[in-house]
């Protein structure tokens, strides 16, 4: 298995804007998931795109996978209060292997 | 079934006791995780089993964690001579073969005074 790493560590907005965080990963994958964590709380998968996808839509998210640039973003467009959570990516060679998690991106959307 | 279970959710101990935690992953998944996590980090790996058998442990897990899911159910993660580096909270996911996706459980949070 392999860790993403998620840029920024942290990032504030207000509600209503749209968030941005990012995914970096070294060696070809098989997929690419996004979990969100809520304080406290256990991990919330939010999206799968696998390696043959460009773009994935759920709701307000939007998830990008380039190959070439072994990088993924997360977009999270008009936030909410309660979007307010960290975000990891866990890139995965395959259904077999386990997940490895970095350290997250620490979202903050304030009223 | 309503998804993944921890117990307990909160344990407090004195450093060298033994704690047992337990998990109920979903009914019809054949993988079982489980992950350490510190405030601040990401959760870490442990160790994972499927079905009954344990097919990787991390090398974080010292000889005084042991982890067994007997009959391919339920899971327990024991913590021999606590000491105060492992509170955490311990997060338990089960997946299923061929999909990828993990389903966590609310996790299991340790303080060792």
């Amino acid at each position: 298995s392999q860790q993403g790493e998620e840029d920024p560590q942290a990032l504030s907005i207000q509600e209503g804007e749209n968030a941005t965080m990012n995914c970096s990963y070294k060696t070809s994958i098989n997929n690419l998931q996004w979990y969100r964590q809520n304080s406290g709380r256990g991990l919330v998968h939010l999206i799968l795109i696998r390696s043959n996808e460009r773009e994935k839509h759920s709701g307000r998210l939007r998830v990008t996978l380039d190959t070439s640039k072994k990088s993924s973003s997360l977009l999270i467009t008009a936030s909410r209060a309660a979007d307010t959570a960290s975000y990891f990516c866990a890139p995965s060679t395959g259904t077999a292997s386990k997940l490895t998690f970095g350290t997250g991106t620490r979202l903050q959307v304030t009223l | 079934d309503t998804g993944v279970s921890q117990d307990p959710r909160h344990k407090i101990t004195k450093r060298g006791q033994n704690v047992t935690f337990r998990c109920d992953p979903i009914s019809e998944h054949n993988r079982l995780y489980w992950y350490r996590q510190t405030l601040g980090q990401g959760p870490e790996f442990l160790t994972y089993f499927q079905n009954e058998a344990q097919l990787e442990k991390s090398r974080l897990l010292s000889d005084r964690f042991s982890a067994e899911r007997p009959k391919g159910s339920f899971s327990t993660l024991e913590i021999q001579r606590t000491e105060q580096g492992d509170s955490a909270m311990y997060l338990c996911a089960s997946s299923f073969d061929g999909t990828g996706e993990l389903f966590f459980g609310e996790g299991s949070r340790l303080t060792v005074l």
